[in-house]
């Protein structure tokens, strides 16, 4: 049964760049029949997809982030990783990561990690 | 981007009664939609997808319906573990995925 665990800061300075890691266990990101996906909901709101990653190494990213996401893959230590920068107080949010399962059409994800909250504050 | 509206914000019921939620995309998404289901302090779980294929392990209890701009999920029997928030998703038109902005399903 795969598996996926977040994990990073769960602080971040305004202005700085936010990292997570997604390790994924019980299953092989290369076996190049999934995707790798972030998304995160904002405290007491609704879920934001942020953009996903191909074990090739492609992504595709939310155009309302796109100019401050970077989704990287690492196959040898089967995690996949985010980063956003010049963050503000509008990021503050639980971030998840997911594996999205896709058809000719697009994707769902399942299963979820168990997401972490980010807070960004100086 | 395709906006999804779901419908009532809360929907208050018994349990044993039957629940019924309503998702509406802005334009048509065909039968591209998920429903996911999410408890506090829990990740989203994935209960339909293809707007009426139960996911793995989904009782029969839960089914979906509906194409175009029009879906609804029903659950036919409400269980004390089914008072949630459930989400709709769109997977027609992306990027981004996107969606709704939940239906939280309280004890009435």
């Amino acid at each position: 049964q795969v598996r996926l665990q977040e994990s990073g800061p769960g602080l971040v300075k305004p202005s700085q760049t936010l990292s997570l890691t997604c390790t994924v266990s019980g299953g092989s990101i290369s076996s190049g029949a999934y995707y790798w996906t972030w998304i995160r909901q904002h405290p007491g709101k609704g879920l934001e997809w942020i953009g996903y990653i191909y074990y090739s190494g492609s992504t595709y990213y939310n155009p309302s982030l796109k100019s401050r996401v970077t989704i990287s893959v690492d196959t040898s230590k089967n995690h996949f990783s985010l980063k956003l920068s010049s963050v503000t107080a509008a990021d503050t949010a639980v971030y998840y990561c997911a594996r999205e399962h896709s058809s000719p059409q697009g994707g769902w994800f399942d299963p979820w990690g168990q997401g972490t909250l980010v807070t960004v504050s100086s | 981007e395709i906006v999804m509206t779901q419908s009532p914000a809360t929907l208050s019921v018994s349990p044993g009664e039957r629940a019924t939620l309503s998702c509406r995309a802005s334009q048509s998404v065909r039968s591209n939609l998920v429903w996911y289901q999410q408890k506090p302090g829990q990740a989203p779980r994935l209960l339909i997808y293809g707007a009426s294929t139960r996911a793995t392990g989904i009782p029969a209890r839960f089914s979906g319906s509906g194409s175009g701009t029009e879906f609804t999920l029903t659950i036919s029997s409400l269980q004390s573990e089914d008072f949630a928030v459930y989400y709709c998703q769109q997977y027609n038109n992306w990027p981004p995925y996107t969606f709704g902005q939940g239906t939280k399903l309280e004890i009435k």
